[in-house]
């Protein structure tokens, strides 16, 4: 199984700031069609998990754009450029290229 | 829209089994893989199972292969998880999601409880 890393696992950060989550993979995720099959979700307690990101760097509808993700091969980041209180939450990375696909960690974002 | 909606958890002795039921609905179900998503009680999120949208190829975490099976009925725009030789740490949170690659659309979860 692939491993997915992410860092940090707590954030806390300023409203208004930029936060920055970092995720790693133990292999390529390029896939034989060509794409990353690298996601972003968002959970919020006591909600289902929401995508935000797919194939590393595609915002979902309705997704603010102050969310944007980037990265390739097995180095991706999600980037929220300021940070408002409705995005506290844990932010999981995933990957789909090689099933069974595998989660990070999760980052648990907060509000100082 | 596309709609999910899971059925079937609840309360088993380790060693037990249970399956659980997924119905969607609002979607052409026989044309989408569909994925078991799992979260123990303020655990992470663990992908469970895949399978493709014509049932012939699934896919297993190893934590639970050999011991669940994923299956689906398109007639019946359902998705199955076939779980037996239950274990402590099989209790979670368990969802069902189209598009095992990075799903979108995902039920609101069923409970299944493990424990003596």
């Amino acid at each position: 199984e692939v491993v997915m890393t992410q860092s940090p696992l707590s954030l806390p950060v300023t409203l208004g700031q930029p936060a920055s989550i970092s995720c790693r993979s133990s292999q390529s995720l390029v896939y034989s069609d060509g794409n990353t099959y690298l996601n972003w979700f968002q959970q919020r307690p006591g909600q289902s998990p929401r995508r935000l990101i797919y194939k590393v760097s595609n915002r979902d509808s309705g997704v603010p754009d102050r969310f944007s993700g980037s990265g390739s091969g097995t180095d991706f980041t999600l980037k929220i450029s300021r940070v408002e209180a409705e995005d506290v939450g844990v932010y999981y990375c995933m990957q789909g290229t090689h099933w069974p696909g595998t989660f990070g960690q999760g980052t648990k974002v907060e509000i100082k | 829209e596309m709609q999910l909606l899971g059925s079937g958890g609840g309360f088993v002795q380790p060693g037990g089994s249970l399956r659980l039921s997924c119905e969607g609905s609002g979607f052409i179900f026989s044309n989408y893989a569909m994925t078991w998503v799992r979260q123990a009680p303020g655990k992470g999120l663990e992908w469970v199972a895949g399978i493709s949208d014509s049932g012939h190829k699934t896919y297993y975490a190893d934590s639970v292969k050999g011991r669940f099976t994923i299956s689906r009925d398109n007639s019946k725009s359902t998705l199955y998880l076939q779980m037996n030789s239950l274990r402590g740490e099989d209790t979670a949170l368990y969802y069902c999601a189209e598009d095992p690659r990075g799903p979108y659309y995902w039920g609101p979860g069923t409970l299944v409880t493990v424990s003596s």
